[in-house]
């Protein structure tokens, strides 16, 4: 399996334009975290899929986010309007079912200038 | 909140040296334990897993479970400078999810 995949790697854009980062889990896998990195904050943890339904939302920082899973093989994390404070890594990660370990993708690496 | 704490480092050690990593969670009720490294610049990767109280050895890499004292640490014998790393600690949530601590900084000096 290649493992998690993510597209872009990297993004720059600018304040106000809206982003869309993409991952495909290994194929499966039954849920899907999407989580954002920076040097204050560490990995965190936005959302969580479970066989395509959002589980937690909770971590999502404001309406500007927002996620999809429409299949088990395809996820979307969409930030309209984006600002600089986005700029971070996103990484995607995916479990198998009755696992807790978490494979993660190579990440997106976001500037929003 | 659940929370994982870890001492951000960086933690310096020389080659050849025991690297001893720690990490502390507030859930009592945690069952499932996580260390994942992370290079500069990639993603995180599972180095081990441990459920149980006591050690857990794989090759050079031992993790200690310690519940009464909610106590996670993980220990590299014959530190390589390859193990220049940031390490998660990450506790199981209650839904399929995982709780990751900020991570510490390790350098190892030849």
């Amino acid at each position: 399996d290649a493992g998690v995949i993510q597209s872009p790697r990297h993004e720059v854009t600018e304040m106000g334009q809206e982003v869309t980062l993409r991952c495909k889990p290994i194929s499966g896998h039954d849920y899907l975290f999407w989580y954002r990195q920076t040097m204050m904050r560490g990995l965190e943890l936005l959302i969580y899929f479970n066989n395509n339904v959002p589980i937690d939302d909770s971590g999502m920082p404001e309406d500007r986010f927002s996620a999809k899973m429409p299949n088990a093989s395809f996820s979307t994390l969409k930030i309209q309007p984006s600002e600089p404070r986005d700029s971070a890594v996103y990484f995607c990660a995916s479990t198998p079912r009755d696992q807790e370990t978490q494979y993660f993708g190579p990440g997106t690496r976001l500037l929003v200038l | 909140q659940k929370e994982v704490e870890q001492n951000s480092g960086p933690l310096s050690v020389p080659e050849g040296a025991i690297a001893s990593l720690n990490c502390t969670y507030s859930d009592r009720g945690s069952q499932s334990f996580f260390w994942y490294r992370q290079y500069s610049g990639k993603s995180p990767e599972l180095i081990m897993f441990i459920y149980s109280n006591g050690d857990k050895e794989d090759g050079r890499f031992t993790a200690q479970l310690n519940k009464a004292s909610q106590y996670v640490s993980l220990l590299i014998r014959d530190s390589q400078p390859s193990d220049s790393a940031t390490y998660l600690c990450a506790v199981g949530g209650s839904q399929g999810n995982l709780i990751f601590g900020k991570g510490t900084k390790l350098s190892v000096k030849p």
